[in-house]
């Protein structure tokens, strides 16, 4: 069963940081693209970044380019997003989800909440 | 802002059928047949329910169809039923320096 487990979200202040992991499972991590798309409290989903199987291609919405990295360990069979330069903007359930063409198993978020 | 434009809202009775529609432009919808349609319930997680503007992913129900013309894409819903009820969010490739834009969704009530 295909599985994809988010952590490390919690509360941070302005201008801090956090790195999120997606522990993935049930599906050979290594072959998949992967992406972050995050849905800020009671709006709609946004795309924040993606990176090819191999990270050979990354790819950053403009709105967290510079700020945001995102990786992958494939022998850990996990994705990482280390968020830098933390906004009040950028509060929001944070989505792994595997898949470029095909976006068909997303986790089941973690929640970033910046304020002061 | 959203990149794509959805109703905000759409609405029908159980066993008819609705359509969403879901507009961009010649630089997203228009120019790559990589129209998704998720479903989402409150507090869940996103479903991919159609992907290449008109494939379903397996054990999606084909009463769930989608189209595109020109820049507009359509997510189709026959038969409604109750459990239908979510919002619906359309998300297309627009190359690879945007990559994806999502739209603003639209919520279905099941009346």
């Amino acid at each position: 069963e295909v599985q994809l487990v988010e952590s490390g979200g919690g509360l941070v202040k302005p201008g801090g940081s956090l790195r999120l992991s997606c522990a993935a499972s049930g599906f050979t991590f290594s072959s998949y693209s992967m992406n972050w798309v995050r849905q800020a409290p009671g709006k709609g989903l946004e795309w924040v970044s993606s990176i090819s199987s191999s990270s050979s291609y990354i790819y950053y919405a403009d709105s967290v380019k510079g700020r945001f990295t995102i990786s992958r360990d494939n022998a850990k069979n996990s994705l990482y997003l280390q968020m830098n330069s933390l906004r009040a903007e950028d509060t929001a359930v944070y989505y792994c989800a595997r898949g470029v063409v095909v976006t068909d198993y997303w986790g089941q978020g973690t929640l970033v909440t910046v304020s002061s | 802002q959203s990149a794509l434009t959805q109703p905000a809202s759409v609405s029908g009775s159980p066993g008819q059928s609705i359509t969403i529609s879901c507009t961009g432009t010649s630089s997203d919808v228009g120019s790559y047949n990589l129209v998704s349609w998720y479903q989402q319930h409150p507090g869940k997680a996103p479903k991919l329910m159609i992907y290449e503007g008109s494939k379903r992913p397996s054990g999606v129900s084909n009463r769930f169809s989608g189209s595109k013309s020109g820049n507009t894409a359509s997510l189709t819903i026959s038969g409604l039923q109750a459990e239908d009820e979510a919002d619906y969010y359309c998300c297309s490739y627009a190359g690879s320096s945007t990559f994806w834009v999502f739209g603003g969704g639209t919520k279905l009530t099941v009346l």
